[in-house]
């Protein structure tokens, strides 16, 4: 079974250009999130994708992220412009099951991304 | 709110046994989920409880008690590949909703 996917896994850019991260999650996986995960913190929860609806985002800074998760299934993660703070792994992970069933989350490599 | 608290670092020795602790506030507790991470790489799935008591998976253990808002992960027969960190994670009935704490990085003396 092929896992989560993301790319691109590392990503440099200077503050106040634009990024974006793409996620394919296991098939068949309902449920998408997106974390940010700051060195040595742990992942922080941005956004929770239901199919292709969101179920929270309630941590996304929406000044300047934006995440879509196109017919239910890929997802892309946007930052517009990026601050120096925004330097951080962004984790991608996939769940087979919603309402408290099974919800264990397999996660891609993630993307590490450095902004000077 | 939620509020997951668990060590930021332990140190333990090769062979040995080490108990990493996570208590937590949540409303709409669902489940504990304990992953490992090793450093520069992805989150990687131990253990999910959701009952209370104690589950074994070969070296690893984890313990949880619903009442007390606790759980514990029991690593034993440590190896020099255990050095990792140890993420603590909530899972929420109403929307699955999968909260992490800050990890507890491990560290195994030879």
């Amino acid at each position: 079974e092929a896992g989560v996917a993301q790319s691109p896994r590392y990503k440099i850019i200077e503050k106040r250009q634009s990024v974006a991260f793409w996620c394919n999650p296991i098939s068949g996986h309902a449920t998408l999130y997106w974390y940010q995960q700051i060195l040595g913190q742990g992942p922080k929860l941005l956004i929770q994708f239901q199919n292709n609806g969101v179920v929270d985002d309630s941590q996304l800074p929406k000044d300047r992220f934006s995440a879509e998760r196109l017919k239910g299934v890929d997802s892309t993660l946007k930052i517009q412009p990026a601050k120096l703070e925004d330097s951080a792994v962004y984790l991608c992970a996939s769940s087979l099951d919603f309402r408290g069933l099974n919800t264990e989350a397999f996660f891609g490599q993630g993307t590490r991304l450095t902004v000077v | 709110g939620q509020n997951i608290d668990q060590p930021t670092e332990m140190t333990a020795t090769e062979g040995a046994i080490v108990q990493i602790n996570c208590t937590y506030q949540t409303s709409g507790f669902n489940g504990l989920f304990w992953y490992q991470q090793h450093a520069g790489e992805a989150p990687t799935f131990l253990s999910y409880n959701v009952l209370d008591g104690l589950e074994e998976k070969g070296r690893f253990s984890s313990f949880l008690s619903r009442s007390k808002g606790y759980s514990y992960l029991l690593l034993k027969e440590l190896q020099m590949k255990d050095s990792a960190s140890y993420l603590c994670a909530v899972s929420r009935n109403r929307d699955d909703k999968i909260i992490f704490g800050k990890g507890t990085r491990l560290h195994i003396l030879p």
